[in-house]
């Protein structure tokens, strides 16, 4: 199947600094990729869809100055958690749409950890 | 939107035959069903797709009824390695989103 990889796996980092994860199709491309986060023992929480050339949009309640979503590329989205704090800490999960409408299938990455001290 | 109901757990042991069953009431005319594996800290992995009637791949099956509010996923003869969580996942045709449910988390027992 397609390959979707997320960078880096694990993130580490002080309180206030900001983190990037990058989001990459590696054999197709994707006009549309989309952001999860998950907090232990829970299911994928929808927090952003990102569409190539376009503002990304954002779920109910996700601060879009929080969480800033790129999508240059058909190939890679970047979502970058600015001003990290402690509560920031979660599973986050990028996927791509190969296809589209009702019948796309989703490919996901393997996840990036954050953790904020 | 297509919200997707399912069990919260299911215990099984090893060999047994699984069925996981998922209620999505407002399905729309275009939605196609999958479900997906996740297991701990590991980003979801695809299992089986389809729209009707039933589709079958080298791991599991899936039955879906003419009415399309439910699909049951089906894996056969269970083995340890088979413990995670799986979700059902209905697109939202008209503004290309999915949305996930709580999902079944399996545990199979030796």
């Amino acid at each position: 199947g397609a390959v979707v990889s997320q960078h880096p796996s694990r993130v580490i980092c002080k309180s206030g600094t900001s983190v990037k994860i990058e989001c990459r199709s590696l054999d197709f491309q994707a006009t549309t990729m989309f952001w999860y986060r998950q907090f232990p023992k829970q299911s994928l929480m929808l927090m952003a869809t990102s569409n190539e050339g376009s503002k990304a949009t954002y779920e109910q309640g996700v601060e879009k100055d929080k969480f800033l979503i790129n999508h240059a590329s058909l190939t890679l989205s970047t979502l970058t958690v600015t001003s990290a704090h402690p509560e920031d800490s979660s599973f986050y999960i990028c996927s791509a749409l190969m296809g589209g409408g009702g019948t796309g299938e989703l490919f996901f990455g393997e996840g990036s950890r954050l953790t904020v001290l | 939107l297509a919200k997707t109901t399912q069990p919260i757990s299911m215990d099984s042991y090893e060999g047994q035959e699984v069925n996981i069953t998922c209620s999505h009431n407002n399905i729309a005319t275009n939605d196609y069903i999958t479900w997906y594996q996740q297991f701990p800290s590991q980003g979801p992995r695809f299992i089986i797709q389809g729209y009707k009637t039933k589709v079958t791949n080298e791991v599991a099956s899936l039955f879906i009824p003419a009415d399309r509010k439910s699909s049951t996923l089906s894996l056969p003869r269970v083995s340890l390695s088979d413990t995670a969580v799986y979700y059902c996942l209905v697109g939202l045709y008209n503004f290309n989103k999915f949305y996930f449910g709580s999902g079944t988390k399996l545990n199979v027992k030796p």
